[in-house]
């Protein structure tokens, strides 16, 4: 069981153009979490969903959209990449959202935007 | 607001001196305290959740405690593969969510030279 994986593992990125950022768990989890790591400010939440075919937006939404169609897949998309997005993003999964449901958390990619 | 903090920001032990990180939160209403451990390169790993003042969780040389103001994370007897940084995050009642929601703290490093 690979748990979470995401793709790439890093890349770098022109300023303007479009990316996705894959995130593929087979947990069967219901819900998925995107965030984003920045030094000295921690892990914040970008987007959620806490089912398939649900999502919403968590606290650092602005210049990002999130898709999910299916169970396994959360993918996470930079419309139009600006460098205040350089950072390392993490998807986390848990089985439900629950007080007792813990998070997850994929290896990570390592965005820089020029 | 609701916060969380962590310190202190960096620790350097020597291996076999015990020591403790704290995490520190001001809340609305804690419904859940994690402790994750984050290697260089690679997403957060959970260790431990604690729910209620008093609870007490260990595992190997770690042993996480909670009161109603913080938690702490004691190590004890730490070697040099106990080097990494070790996150705090508290689980919430979110403004965007009928859910909740986890806020994180910015982390401790601790580095247990040989």
């Amino acid at each position: 069981i690979a748990g979470i994986t995401q793709a790439p593992t890093s890349q770098i990125l022109a300023a303007g153009r479009r990316m996705t950022l894959r995130c593929t768990q087979d947990m069967r989890h219901n819900a998925m979490y995107w965030y984003r790591q920045d030094l000295g400010l921690g892990l914040r939440l970008i987007h959620y969903s806490n089912t398939a075919g649900t999502t919403g937006k968590g606290e650092v939404p602005d210049g990002y959209s999130v898709s999910r169609a299916n169970t396994d897949d959360f993918p996470l998309t930079l419309a139009s990449a600006v460098p205040s997005q350089t950072s390392v993003y993490f998807c986390a999964s848990s089985a439900g959202t629950s007080d007792a449901d813990t998070q997850y958390f994929g290896p990570g990619t390592r965005l820089t935007v020029l | 607001e609701d916060q969380v903090t962590q310190s202190p920001e960096a620790l350097r032990l020597q291996e076999g001196e015990s020591s403790s990180l704290n995490c520190s939160y001001t809340v609305s209403g804690l419904r859940g305290l994690f402790w994750y451990r984050q290697d260089p390169g690679k997403g957060p790993e959970f260790l431990f959740t604690l729910y209620s003042a008093g609870e007490e969780k260990e595992k190997e040389r770690l042993k996480a405690t909670l009161t109603k103001k913080e938690s702490f994370l004691h190590i004890t007897a730490p070697k040099p593969e106990d080097s990494a940084t070790y996150l705090c995050a508290v689980r919430v009642a979110a403004e965007y969510s009928s859910a909740s929601k986890i806020i994180f703290g910015s982390g401790t490093r601790l580095s247990i030279r040989p």
